[in-house]
């Protein structure tokens, strides 16, 4: 059974850094892309960036260029999204996603359960 | 790139047929067959339940459908139920660096 686990909910301070993980099983890791979705509170789903865990390209939207990073460790077939210094704005829900295909177009076909991120002072 | 258009709220009673539309442009819907939908009840993640504008994976019932029209696309819900009450929300490729652009969200009310 294919299943992302989502690590948990984090309070964090303005300026702070962050990771948050993602735990695939179930599949082979390596040959399906991993995305991640924020969804701020009470508002849409906006898609961040993916990563193809095989060779670790990543592949992040120019909406998110450059406010995180998207990482995976193959060994213990986890994802990462990381913030190295937080903002009250990044305060959501981040789901993984993964990509049903090897095409650019194919769907996200199983999500985690999400990770509510709480960045205040 | 701007969110697709969708409606905020649609609602019909049980055993109705609603339709929700995901209005995009000539970058995104308009120039491909790449539309998925999810479906997200409260608290809980998106589910997949249309791709490529009309297929549907398995085990989502054939009360859900596709279609696509020009730069708009549409979920329709047939013989809508209880537990059809959720938050629907259309996807489509749009190519270059921004790969995906999802649709504002539809809230479906079953009266």
């Amino acid at each position: 059974e294919v299943q992302l686990v989502q690590s948990g909910a984090e309070v964090k301070k303005p300026g702070e850094s962050l990771r948050i993980s993602c735990k695939a099983s179930g599949y082979s890791f390596t040959t399906y892309w991993i995305g991640w979705v924020r969804q701020m509170p009470g508002k849409g789903l906006e898609w961040m960036g993916n990563i193809y865990p095989g060779d670790s390209t990543a592949r992040i939207s120019p909406s998110f260029q450059g406010q995180v990073t998207i990482s995976v460790d193959k060994s213990i077939t986890t994802a990462y999204l990381q913030w190295s210094s937080l903002k009250a704005s990044d305060t959501a829900i981040y789901y993984c996603a993964r990509r049903e295909g090897i095409a650019v177009t194919d769907p996200f076909d199983y999500w985690g359960q999400g990770t509510l991120v709480t960045v205040s002072s | 790139q701007s969110a697709l258009t969708q409606p905020r709220s649609v609602s019909g009673s049980p055993g109705q047929s609603v339709t929700i539309s995901c209005i995009g442009t000539s970058s995104d819907v308009g120039d491909y067959n790449y539309v998925s939908w999810y479906q997200q009840s409260s608290g809980k993640a998106p589910k997949l339940i249309i791709y490529a504008v009309t297929e549907r994976p398995s085990g989502v019932p054939d009360r859900f459908s596709g279609s696509k029209s020009g730069s708009t696309a549409s979920l329709t819900i047939s013989g809508l139920q209880a537990d059809d009450e959720a938050d629907y929300y259309c996807c489509s490729y749009a190519g270059g660096y921004t790969f995906y652009v999802f649709g504002t969200g539809t809230k479906v009310t079953v009266l």
